[in-house]
Protein backbone atom coordinates (compact mmCIF):
# COMPACT_ATOMS: atom_id res chain seq x y z
CA UNK A 1 0.00 0.00 0.00
CA UNK A 2 0.98 3.24 -0.57
CA UNK A 3 3.04 5.32 2.61
CA UNK A 4 1.66 8.36 4.27
CA UNK A 5 2.58 11.38 1.89
CA UNK A 6 3.69 14.60 2.79
CA UNK A 7 5.00 18.31 0.94
CA UNK A 8 6.69 19.76 0.65
CA UNK A 9 9.80 17.91 2.46
CA UNK A 10 11.97 21.23 3.11
CA UNK A 11 10.92 24.71 3.70
CA UNK A 12 12.86 27.88 4.56
CA UNK A 13 10.77 31.20 5.51
CA UNK A 14 10.91 34.07 7.34
CA UNK A 15 10.22 34.73 11.23
CA UNK A 16 6.24 36.29 10.98
CA UNK A 17 5.36 34.48 7.56
CA UNK A 18 2.94 32.03 7.18
CA UNK A 19 3.54 28.67 5.67
CA UNK A 20 1.43 25.53 5.09
CA UNK A 21 1.80 21.86 4.99
CA UNK A 22 0.01 19.04 3.25
CA UNK A 23 -0.70 15.32 3.94
CA UNK A 24 -2.25 12.44 2.21
CA UNK A 25 -2.82 9.32 4.88
CA UNK A 26 -3.24 5.87 3.55
CA UNK A 27 -6.41 5.27 2.17
CA UNK A 28 -8.59 4.06 4.67
CA UNK A 29 -7.25 5.32 7.72
CA UNK A 30 -9.67 7.47 9.44
CA UNK A 31 -7.27 8.68 12.79
CA UNK A 32 -4.67 11.28 10.98
CA UNK A 33 -2.15 13.13 13.57
CA UNK A 34 -0.02 15.66 12.95
CA UNK A 35 3.33 16.27 14.92
CA UNK A 36 5.91 18.26 15.91
CA UNK A 37 9.69 17.15 16.60
CA UNK A 38 12.02 19.56 17.38
CA UNK A 39 15.87 18.81 16.83
CA UNK A 40 16.45 16.23 20.01
CA UNK A 41 13.30 15.74 21.25
CA UNK A 42 10.80 13.11 20.77
CA UNK A 43 7.15 14.12 18.77
CA UNK A 44 4.65 15.79 20.61
CA UNK A 45 1.35 15.65 19.10
CA UNK A 46 -0.20 18.93 17.69
CA UNK A 47 -3.87 17.71 16.55
CA UNK A 48 -5.38 14.03 15.90
CA UNK A 49 -8.52 13.69 13.82
CA UNK A 50 -10.93 11.10 13.78
CA UNK A 51 -12.58 11.58 10.05
CA UNK A 52 -12.81 15.17 9.67
CA UNK A 53 -13.26 15.67 13.43
CA UNK A 54 -10.80 17.12 15.86
CA UNK A 55 -10.43 14.30 18.73
CA UNK A 56 -7.21 16.32 20.75
CA UNK A 57 -5.93 19.79 19.90
CA UNK A 58 -5.37 20.66 23.47
CA UNK A 59 -0.91 21.24 22.79
CA UNK A 60 -1.90 23.36 19.35
CA UNK A 61 -0.85 27.10 19.45
CA UNK A 62 -4.50 28.03 18.20
CA UNK A 63 -3.20 31.44 18.53
CA UNK A 64 -0.88 30.50 15.07
CA UNK A 65 -1.29 26.78 14.40
CA UNK A 66 -4.50 25.76 12.46
CA UNK A 67 -5.41 22.35 11.04
CA UNK A 68 -7.99 21.34 8.77
CA UNK A 69 -8.97 17.56 7.17
CA UNK A 70 -12.23 18.71 4.95
CA UNK A 71 -13.64 15.27 3.83
CA UNK A 72 -11.71 13.23 6.49
CA UNK A 73 -8.76 12.33 3.62
CA UNK A 74 -5.89 15.15 3.18
CA UNK A 75 -5.24 17.56 5.83
CA UNK A 76 -3.55 20.82 6.18
CA UNK A 77 -1.22 22.30 8.95
CA UNK A 78 -0.77 26.40 8.57
CA UNK A 79 1.44 28.61 10.75
CA UNK A 80 0.73 32.24 11.03
CA UNK A 81 2.54 33.82 11.92
CA UNK A 82 5.81 31.79 12.17
CA UNK A 83 8.32 32.27 15.16
CA UNK A 84 11.53 30.93 15.38
CA UNK A 85 10.82 28.57 17.83
CA UNK A 86 8.38 26.93 15.23
CA UNK A 87 11.78 25.43 13.54
CA UNK A 88 11.07 21.61 13.71
CA UNK A 89 10.09 18.50 11.54
CA UNK A 90 6.15 18.26 11.29
CA UNK A 91 5.18 14.71 11.08
CA UNK A 92 1.88 13.55 9.73
CA UNK A 93 0.77 9.58 10.81
CA UNK A 94 -1.86 8.05 9.77
CA UNK A 95 -3.86 4.91 12.10
CA UNK A 96 -6.03 1.87 10.92
CA UNK A 97 -9.32 1.46 12.32
CA UNK A 98 -9.09 -0.18 16.26
CA UNK A 99 -5.41 -0.05 16.64
CA UNK A 100 -5.82 2.41 19.57
CA UNK A 101 -4.00 5.22 18.07
CA UNK A 102 -0.55 3.63 18.37
CA UNK A 103 0.55 1.20 15.59
CA UNK A 104 0.91 4.48 12.91
CA UNK A 105 2.48 5.13 9.81
CA UNK A 106 4.72 8.48 9.40
CA UNK A 107 5.23 10.53 6.51
CA UNK A 108 8.84 11.54 6.01
CA UNK A 109 8.18 14.79 7.24
CA UNK A 110 8.41 18.29 6.19
CA UNK A 111 11.67 20.35 7.74
CA UNK A 112 10.94 23.63 8.72
CA UNK A 113 13.06 26.40 9.22
CA UNK A 114 12.05 29.40 10.18
CA UNK A 115 14.89 32.43 9.93
CA UNK B 1 -0.70 12.50 32.74
CA UNK B 2 0.92 9.83 30.88
CA UNK B 3 4.67 10.08 30.61
CA UNK B 4 7.07 7.61 28.88
CA UNK B 5 10.87 8.29 29.97
CA UNK B 6 13.81 7.30 28.06
CA UNK B 7 16.76 7.72 30.19
CA UNK B 8 19.67 6.95 28.08
CA UNK B 9 20.51 9.86 25.53
CA UNK B 10 22.63 7.23 23.71
CA UNK B 11 23.51 3.83 23.22
CA UNK B 12 26.59 2.24 21.96
CA UNK B 13 27.14 -1.60 21.37
CA UNK B 14 29.78 -3.80 19.67
CA UNK B 15 28.39 -5.09 16.35
CA UNK B 16 27.33 -9.08 17.14
CA UNK B 17 26.60 -7.80 21.09
CA UNK B 18 23.44 -8.05 22.44
CA UNK B 19 21.50 -4.64 22.55
CA UNK B 20 19.29 -3.00 25.37
CA UNK B 21 16.83 0.31 25.07
CA UNK B 22 15.45 0.95 28.22
CA UNK B 23 11.99 2.78 28.39
CA UNK B 24 9.76 3.08 31.39
CA UNK B 25 6.34 4.22 31.24
CA UNK B 26 3.56 6.48 33.65
CA UNK B 27 -0.23 5.71 33.06
CA UNK B 28 -3.74 5.45 34.84
CA UNK B 29 -4.70 2.48 33.27
CA UNK B 30 -3.41 -0.58 30.85
CA UNK B 31 -0.85 1.00 28.65
CA UNK B 32 -0.44 0.21 25.01
CA UNK B 33 3.49 0.46 24.54
CA UNK B 34 5.61 0.69 20.91
CA UNK B 35 8.76 0.96 19.98
CA UNK B 36 9.33 3.00 16.77
CA UNK B 37 12.54 3.52 14.82
CA UNK B 38 13.76 6.73 12.97
CA UNK B 39 16.10 6.61 10.12
CA UNK B 40 18.12 10.12 9.19
CA UNK B 41 15.83 12.03 7.29
CA UNK B 42 12.97 9.97 7.35
CA UNK B 43 9.89 8.83 9.42
CA UNK B 44 9.40 6.85 12.57
CA UNK B 45 8.63 3.19 11.12
CA UNK B 46 7.29 0.94 13.44
CA UNK B 47 8.77 -1.32 14.98
CA UNK B 48 6.58 -4.00 17.42
CA UNK B 49 3.90 -3.38 20.23
CA UNK B 50 2.36 -5.06 23.06
CA UNK B 51 -1.23 -4.58 24.17
CA UNK B 52 -2.03 -7.57 26.20
CA UNK B 53 -0.74 -11.11 26.55
CA UNK B 54 2.49 -12.81 26.38
CA UNK B 55 5.07 -9.99 28.18
CA UNK B 56 8.01 -10.59 25.33
CA UNK B 57 6.71 -9.10 22.22
CA UNK B 58 8.75 -9.68 18.50
CA UNK B 59 8.62 -7.25 16.09
CA UNK B 60 10.55 -5.83 12.77
CA UNK B 61 13.97 -6.50 11.99
CA UNK B 62 14.53 -9.42 14.95
CA UNK B 63 13.75 -6.59 17.28
CA UNK B 64 11.88 -7.74 20.70
CA UNK B 65 10.91 -6.29 24.20
CA UNK B 66 10.05 -7.24 27.70
CA UNK B 67 6.61 -5.93 29.31
CA UNK B 68 7.18 -5.76 32.82
CA UNK B 69 4.07 -4.41 34.77
CA UNK B 70 5.50 -4.09 38.30
CA UNK B 71 8.63 -2.15 36.58
CA UNK B 72 6.67 -0.13 34.25
CA UNK B 73 9.12 -0.41 31.91
CA UNK B 74 9.55 -1.73 28.13
CA UNK B 75 12.60 -2.29 26.90
CA UNK B 76 13.91 -2.92 23.21
CA UNK B 77 16.23 -5.60 23.22
CA UNK B 78 17.96 -7.75 20.41
CA UNK B 79 20.59 -10.33 20.77
CA UNK B 80 22.77 -9.61 18.04
CA UNK B 81 23.25 -6.01 16.89
CA UNK B 82 24.05 -5.00 13.33
CA UNK B 83 25.67 -1.53 12.20
CA UNK B 84 22.43 -1.34 10.35
CA UNK B 85 20.66 -0.98 13.90
CA UNK B 86 22.24 2.45 14.20
CA UNK B 87 19.17 4.90 14.62
CA UNK B 88 17.25 6.97 16.66
CA UNK B 89 14.34 4.98 18.63
CA UNK B 90 11.49 6.20 20.29
CA UNK B 91 9.38 4.55 22.95
CA UNK B 92 5.75 5.33 22.93
CA UNK B 93 2.60 4.82 25.21
CA UNK B 94 -1.26 5.33 25.28
CA UNK B 95 -4.12 4.10 27.35
CA UNK B 96 -5.72 1.33 25.37
CA UNK B 97 -9.09 1.33 23.52
CA UNK B 98 -10.85 4.34 21.30
CA UNK B 99 -8.92 6.96 20.29
CA UNK B 100 -6.19 7.84 22.80
CA UNK B 101 -3.46 10.69 22.32
CA UNK B 102 0.00 8.92 22.17
CA UNK B 103 2.98 10.16 23.88
CA UNK B 104 6.68 9.50 22.95
CA UNK B 105 9.54 9.50 24.67
CA UNK B 106 12.38 11.53 23.76
CA UNK B 107 14.51 9.36 21.96
CA UNK B 108 17.60 7.35 22.68
CA UNK B 109 20.21 7.06 19.79
CA UNK B 110 21.42 3.77 19.23
CA UNK B 111 25.36 3.27 17.62
CA UNK B 112 26.66 0.00 16.51
CA UNK B 113 30.32 -0.31 16.01
CA UNK B 114 31.94 -2.10 13.78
Amino acid sequence: EAGVAQSPRYKIIEKRQSVAFWCNPISGHATLYWYQQILGQGPKLLIQFQNNGVVDDSQLPKDRFSAERLKGVDSTLKIQPAKLEDSAVYLCASTRPGTGGGEAFFGQGTRLTVV
Amino acid sequence: AQSVAQPEDQVNVAEGNPLTVKCTYSVSGNPYLFWYVQYPNRGLQFLLKYITGDNLVKGSYGFEAEFNKSQTSFHLKKPSALVSDSALYFCAVTLGGGYQKVTFGTGTKLQVIP
